[in-house]
């Protein structure tokens, strides 16, 4: 059974990088998205992004100058950095897996593995 | 446009039905799939594609869809049900935003 770990610091400083890892415990890597999903207190779910395994990504485009997504299969893990953060980035930052599939032409795709989230506050 | 807007607040008696909708341009082109989260907990996937439930998830959860809607059916909802619920899609643009989310009350 394919488990999520989101690991990394629980404060940053205003304007430094927020840098976390989700390490993948119980499965491979290969053949799925692997994304990151943020929820400020109080309020709904914010994707940020995903990562390929092969490394193509795609970033949320309000997110999108700030964000970069790595993946390292050889650790079996992929990481999060986000740059320049404000307090508006304090949240619960969580990894997911994501597959995808289609049905009579049509597409889609589901975060089916969810690590528990890890909290983020941003504040000097 | 990558929006998907749900209804923030929906009530329901117990053991009655209760319809959560999603709407935007991406679901004319992409199935939804929703997610349901409870205080303190991370989101858990309820259903997928046209209308898959994953392992464990009371055969009381249901999805369908048509045109820019997308809907999640909660048929003889429980008490345990009570929790906020997410739609997500994908856009044109290959972005996976979520709806805004609905708080779903059992009376």
């Amino acid at each position: 059974q394919v488990q999520l770990q989101e690991s990394g610091p629980g404060l940053v400083k205003p304007s430094e990088t927020l840098s976390l890892t989700c390490t993948v415990s119980g499965g491979s890597i290969s053949s799925y998205y692997w994304s990151w999903i943020r929820q400020p207190p109080g309020k709904g779910l914010e994707w940020i992004g995903y990562i390929y395994y092969s490394g193509s990504t795609n970033y949320n485009p309000s997110l999108k100058s700030r964000v970069t997504i790595s993946v390292d299969t050889s650790k079996n893990q992929f990481s999060l950095k986000l740059s320049s953060v404000t307090a508006a980035d304090t949240a619960v930052y969580y990894c997911a897996r994501e597959s995808s599939s289609w049905y009579r032409g049509y597409y889609y795709y589901y975060m089916d593995v969810w690590g528990k989230g890890t909290t983020v506050t941003v504040s000097s | 446009s990558s929006e998907l807007t749900q209804d923030p607040a929906v009530s329901v008696a117990l053991g009655q039905t209760v319809r959560i909708t999603c709407q935007g341009d991406s679901l004319r082109s992409y199935y939804a799939s929703w997610y349901q989260q409870k205080p303190g907990q991370a989101p858990v996937l309820v259903i997928y594609g046209k209308n898959n439930r994953p392992s464990g998830i009371p055969d009381r959860f249901s999805g369908s869809s048509s045109g820019n809607t997308a809907s999640l059916t909660i048929t003889g909802a429980q008490a345990e049900d009570e929790a906020d619920y997410y739609c997500n899609s994908r856009d044109s643009s290959g972005n996976h935003p979520f709806g805004g989310g609905t708080k779903l009350t059992v009376l």
